[in-house]
């Protein structure tokens, strides 16, 4: 059974930085590009960042392009996101999740999300 | 605003049929596959559709995806009250080189 399970969320000051995890299990980890998503209290789906299986490419949301950096150690089966210089729109929960087998983009698995509160 | 355009919401009721637009451009829907997730209530997003029509395993027939051009639909029919929840659809924009996602559908069951 695929688990995605988010850890690291919390409340920190603006301008702060945290590290969030993703410890995925029930899949060969390294196999699979995988995708943070957030979600602002009360609103949509917004696309953060994504990296390859073998972590060579990422990408990033231009609104979080220079603050956060995705990473992952496949010996550890983890994902990671680095979230620095922190603003309060960048409070939200945010869900770590597998891309599916395709040639073109999709999320076929999702974890249960990490809540990070950027507040004074 | 988002990249890709959804209705705030829509209605029907048990048994019938529901559609959900979502409508991009030339650089997203126009030249990727649109998936479509389904989030209840407190709860995590759920992959409903990908590569524009095909479902997951474990996900009903009930829930259809076609797409067109630049724009593509989620249909759900035989609806059921636990069938209400937000729905996205998303695919991945070429000149962005990242993911857009549609603002979301209210679907109501009334």
């Amino acid at each position: 059974e695929v688990q995605l399970l988010e850890s690291g969320g919390g409340l920190v000051q603006p301008g702060g930085s945290l590290r969030l995890s993703c410890a995925a299990s029930g899949f060969t980890f390294g196999y699979y590009a995988m995708t943070w998503v957030r979600q602002a209290p009360g609103k949509g789906l917004e696309w953060v960042s994504a990296i390859g299986g073998t972590g060579g490419r990422t990408y990033y949301a231009d609104s979080v392009k220079g603050r956060f950096t995705i990473s992952r150690d496949n010996s550890r089966n983890t994902l990671y996101l680095e979230m620095t210089s922190l603003r309060a729109e960048d409070t939200a929960k945010y869900y770590c999740s597998r891309d599916g087998y395709s040639n073109y983009w999709y999320v076929d698995y999702w974890g249960q999300g990490a809540l990070v509160t950027v507040s004074s | 605003q988002s990249v890709l355009t959804q209705p705030p919401s829509v209605s029907a009721a048990p048994g019938q049929k529901v559609t959900i637009s979502c409508s991009g451009g030339s650089s997203n829907i126009g030249s990727n596959y649109v998936s479509w997730y389904q989030q209840l209530p407190g709860t995590a997003p759920r992959l409903l559709i990908y590569d524009n029509n095909k479902r997951p395993s474990g996900i009903p027939d009930r829930f259809s995806g076609s797409k067109s051009g630049t724009s593509a639909t989620l249909g759900i029919s035989g609806l059921q009250t636990g069938d209400e929840a937000d729905y996205y659809c998303g695919t991945w924009d070429s000149s962005l080189s990242g993911v857009v996602f549609g603002g979301g559908t209210k679907l109501t069951v009334l």
